[in-house]
């Protein structure tokens, strides 16, 4: 119940695209999603967070996308860059419980 | 801020050494998290310390790893003796009051 299932586990995605990864987790206690951004060689840096109040969000070409009732939480970037190629991590916590559930990650490769 | 400081950044040693990884978090961050990360079991939370408190230890693989935090700005994650099953990158991570964490660089660890 602790877990925090992602998919894909790798994806290419053509210049300019657009870039779906998503999440799906089991505790209804969960009330903080974060997304995390690495590069190879860098520790994970946070790319954008949701809470469940609301059903979307969004900052620049990157959107979370939050479905409550089907536990499930998604990526979207848009117009994506060959920039954009790292590997993302979701994940979840319990408010007062300061501690992270991580999804798997997925490498998402931008081609020119 | 230079953020979260993370040494050595690369570390090789033999079978059976002592490793200390060391870890000064960021400025009035109340929370430091350590992770170990591989390409088989990914992210891996190892263990939490809140107020210079550990919080939850369960992801220490076994006796051979502990931690420490002698105060808000220092912490160490040492294995005796190590193995070579313990190559990893591991990650230091603090954050203020839960929710955002701010990584380090991590420090690639080989043990031959």
């Amino acid at each position: 119940q602790q877990q925090v299932k992602q998919s894909p586990q790798s994806l290419i995605v053509q210049k300019g695209g657009i870039s779906i990864i998503n999440c799906a987790y089991e505790n209804t206690a969960f009330d903080y999603f974060p997304w995390y951004q690495q590069f190879p060689g860098k520790g994970p840096a946070l790319l954008i967070a949701i809470r469940p109040d609301v059903s979307e969000k969004k900052e620049g070409r990157f959107t979370i996308s939050f479905n409550k009732s089907a536990k499930q939480f998604s990526l979207h970037i848009m117009d994506s860059q060959p920039g954009d190629s790292a590997t993302y991590f979701c994940a979840a916590s319990v408010g007062s419980n300061y501690q992270l559930i991580w999804g798997a990650g997925t490498k998402l490769i931008i081609k020119p | 801020d230079a953020g979260v400081i993370q040494s050595p950044r690369h570390e090789v040693t033999e079978m059976g050494q002592e490793v200390t990884l060391r870890c000064k978090p960021i400025s009035g961050h109340n929370s430091l998290f350590w992770y170990r990360q591989t390409m088989m079991r990914g992210l891996e939370l190892l263990i939490y310390f809140n107020n210079n408190v550990p919080i939850d230890d369960s992801g220490m693989p076994e006796d051979r790893f502990s931690a420490k935090m002698p105060n808000a700005s220092f912490s160490t994650l040492k294995i005796q003796p190590s193995e070579p099953r313990d190559s990893a990158v591991y990650f230091c991570a603090s954050s203020f009051l839960g929710y955002e964490q701010y990584f380090g660089p991590g420090t690639r660890l080989t043990v031959t």
